[in-house]
């Protein structure tokens, strides 16, 4: 158990709902990413946070995809308007930035499965 | 930017035989490299990781790395493996800690 948890684990929704995720890493990661997983692939990448900043965040798959962290502890991601592509597992991870051997270490938490019907 | 290969989608292997599982990649910069482990329905758990130093890195359960800096690999090795170590791996790589790029996965399946 590496302390991060994620919720809701599963969600199903109709094409055209708006869904938002949570996710509660542990308080001592000042990073928090976020990434997209489908079937039989890796998990790709979408926006992370230093603090409550969101220092990168070009890799949103869409102007529908949108991430906060608004006191710099858990965070959201929210998608609008659902499509039937964006089923997959959404991944997020808490970590540290630093100069400690900890850094760039990511501690993953279980995950949301997203089905669009 | 970065990317990674993992040449193997899938490993069958019986119980007790040494694996490996094959990563390479490509990158510009200097990069960290990582091995991450997936269960079924789970989240991903890191293995083992190379910042610096040794080439020869020990993870957890058994496994160990490689990197090769002129070959652009890291390459996972388990001597002996178990049923339990079935699973799905992942190599990933960041050149700064801010964009981790993953690998497609490796399949690895132990039988008795």
């Amino acid at each position: 158990d590496t302390g991060v948890s994620q919720d809701p684990r599963h969600k199903i929704t109709k094409r055209g709902q708006n869904v938002t995720f949570r996710c509660d890493p542990i308080s001592e990661h000042n990073r928090l990413y976020w990434y997209r997983q489908t079937l039989g692939q890796g998990p790709e990448f979408l926006t992370y946070f230093q603090n409550e900043a969101q220092l990168e965040k070009s890799r949103l798959l869409s102007d529908r995809f949108s991430a906060e962290r608004p006191k710099g502890s858990f965070s959201t991601l929210e998608i609008q308007r659902t499509e039937q592509g964006d089923s997959a597992m959404y991944l997020c991870a808490g970590g540290l930035a630093g100069g400690s051997s900890s850094y760039n270490e990511q501690f993953f938490g279980p995950g949301t499965r997203l089905t669009v019907l | 930017a970065q990317s990674v290969t993992q040449l193997d989608s899938q490993v069958p292997v019986f119980e007790e035989a040494p694996v490996e599982l094959r990563c390479n990649y490509s990158s510009s910069v200097s990069v960290y490299l990582f091995w991450y482990v997936q269960y079924p329905n789970q989240g991903l758990q890191l293995l083992l990781k190379y910042l610096s130093g040794s080439t020869l890195v020990k993870g957890i359960n058994g496994f160990e790395a490689e990197f090769n800096k002129s070959q652009t690999s890291f390459h996972l090795r388990k001597p002996s493996v178990h049923i339990s170590d079935t699973a799905e791996y992942f190599c990933a790589v960041t050149a700064y800690g801010q964009n981790f790029v993953f690998g497609p996965g490796t399949r690895l399946s132990v039988l008795p």
